[in-house]
């Protein structure tokens, strides 16, 4: 079955700290893969996109994912934390002909001072 | 700037009274998405638009209506609004259908039923 899981439905760190958000996937197809930020009631916002080519993605807010076939993961990351980075992060796959995105359940990102 | 627009951002109704809510768009896009979204929860597609062509999800429950008068708006129609329908619903757009298509949202009207 098409699908996207994220590990760890809750994530703490210090700011200034790494940032790894984790991302997994199965697909029969070659994925189109998104990771989307959410802040309290707002909608979701684009942070990066791995389409086809380069498997290192810059996005948005210093953010970057690997796309790595082999472990069919789509990590996002960021070196340093920064309170306003506080928010619920979402892995989305398209995963299979003209079906809409498939989102995994998110993670919420929490910056400790 | 082009945009997701969702009017209005707080929506309050009552127990069974039929509710609209309502989304533009300035991006020109041939998809319109409608999600519905709990706490702690990822998004839940409800249905979609494909130009006029309208998709529903097997599980969206019948209470739940879309209409997409023309490119720019779509709307939401919840027709007996229960206390489970307290949800955050989104909308959000794409430039084509397929998989390769990243998914433009709007803020979102947070519905409570009283």
């Amino acid at each position: 079955a098409q699908s996207v899981t994220q590990l760890g439905s809750h994530v703490s760190v210090s700011e200034g700290a790494l940032v790894l958000l984790r991302c997994n996937y199965s697909s029969s197809v070659p994925p189109y893969l998104f990771w989307y930020v959410q802040y309290p009631n707002q909608g979701l916002q684009l942070l990066l996109k791995y389409t086809t080519g380069a498997t290192l993605v810059k996005g948005i807010n210093g953010f970057e994912a690997e796309f790595k076939k082999s472990e069919t993961s789509f990590h996002l990351t960021k070196p340093s934390a920064h309170m306003s980075d506080a928010a619920e992060y979402f892995c989305a796959g398209g995963l299979s002909g003209n079906t809409p995105l498939v989102f995994g359940k998110g993670t919420r990102l929490s910056v400790i001072a | 700037d082009a945009m997701v627009i969702q009017n209005p951002r707080y929506q309050v109704t009552q127990f069974g009274k039929p509710v609209t809510l309502s989304c533009s768009q300035t991006l020109n896009h041939n998809v319109m998405y409608w999600y519905q979204q709990k706490s702690s929860q990822a998004p839940k597609l409800l249905f979609h638009y494909y130009d006029k062509d309208f998709n529903n999800e097997a599980d969206t429950p019948d209470n739940f209506q879309s209409r997409r008068p023309n490119t720019s708006f779509c709307f939401l129609d919840i027709r007996s609004p229960g206390l489970g329908d307290a949800a955050m619903y989104l909308c959000a757009t794409s430039r084509e259908r397929g998989r390769n298509q990243p998914q433009h949202f709007g803020d979102g009207t947070r519905l409570s039923i009283l």
